[in-house]
């Protein structure tokens, strides 16, 4: 069973420029969750999604987007790139929404980003 | 609002040498608890969790961890390391959700 793949793994940007990831949960699951991972604030919880959905939302400022498509798999969008969003994006897929019970994530080996 | 602490940033153990990394919490309710460890370049890999039931859970590559409610504690033990545990660990809560709140981290180095 394939895990979470994360495309691309590593990508440099300059600022004020956009950047798309892309996951692709594990088959068969539905939600998928994304995490921005810094050596400064952590990991830190930015979005998740459901049925194309989103169900929560992190305290990121609103140049942090997403969205899922029919066929679960996920993407996530920062527009006008700053020097802070150096980061590793994490995603996470599960086979249930979050509130439907505690659940396990199984996470991919995420996206190096690098803002110059 | 939840928090995890992990209170040591760095732990260095020798090979072979018992090993427990502490985890503290705050949350209001019962919590959902995990670990996860993280090699250098990759993603997050879950070791144990806890929902409920036996507050002693066992996870893989020999870990442990114990739910203690009234310290508000869920610490990570291995009675023997070897060199490929080094790694950073993650403790972390959950809620219903599907949103995790991480500690800070400890990064694990093994002694030969």
């Amino acid at each position: 069973k394939a895990g979470v793949t994360q495309t691309p793994r590593y990508l440099i940007k300059t600022r004020g420029q956009q950047v798309t990831l892309s996951c692709s949960p594990i088959s068969g699951h539905r939600s998928v969750s994304w995490y921005q991972q810094t050596p400064g604030q952590g990991l830190q919880f930015l979005f998740e999604y459901f049925s194309e959905t989103q169900r929560n939302k992190g305290n990121f400022p609103g140049r942090f987007s997403g969205r899922q498509f029919s066929n679960s798999r996920s993407e996530m969008n920062v527009s006008t790139l700053e020097l802070g969003d150096s980061a590793l994006y994490l995603c996470a897929s599960s086979p249930r929404q979050g509130h439907s019970g505690a659940n396990v994530l199984t996470f991919g080996a995420g996206s190096r980003l690098t803002v110059l | 609002a939840q928090s995890v602490t992990q209170p040591d940033i760095h732990i260095t153990v020798s090979e072979g040498a018992s090993l427990e990394l502490r985890c503290n919490y705050s949350y209001g309710a019962t919590p959902y608890l995990f670990w996860y460890v993280q090699s250098p370049g990759q993603g997050l890999q879950l070791l144990l969790k806890y929902f409920s039931g036996d507050t002693l859970v066992q996870g893989i590559k020999g870990f442990e961890a114990e739910f203690k409610r009234s310290q508000s504690s869920f610490n990570l033990r291995k009675p023997s390391v070897h060199w490929s545990d080094a790694a950073e660990y993650f403790c972390a809560v959950g809620n219903a959700g599907n949103m995790l709140t991480f500690g800070g981290g400890t990064r694990l180095m093994v002694k030969p």
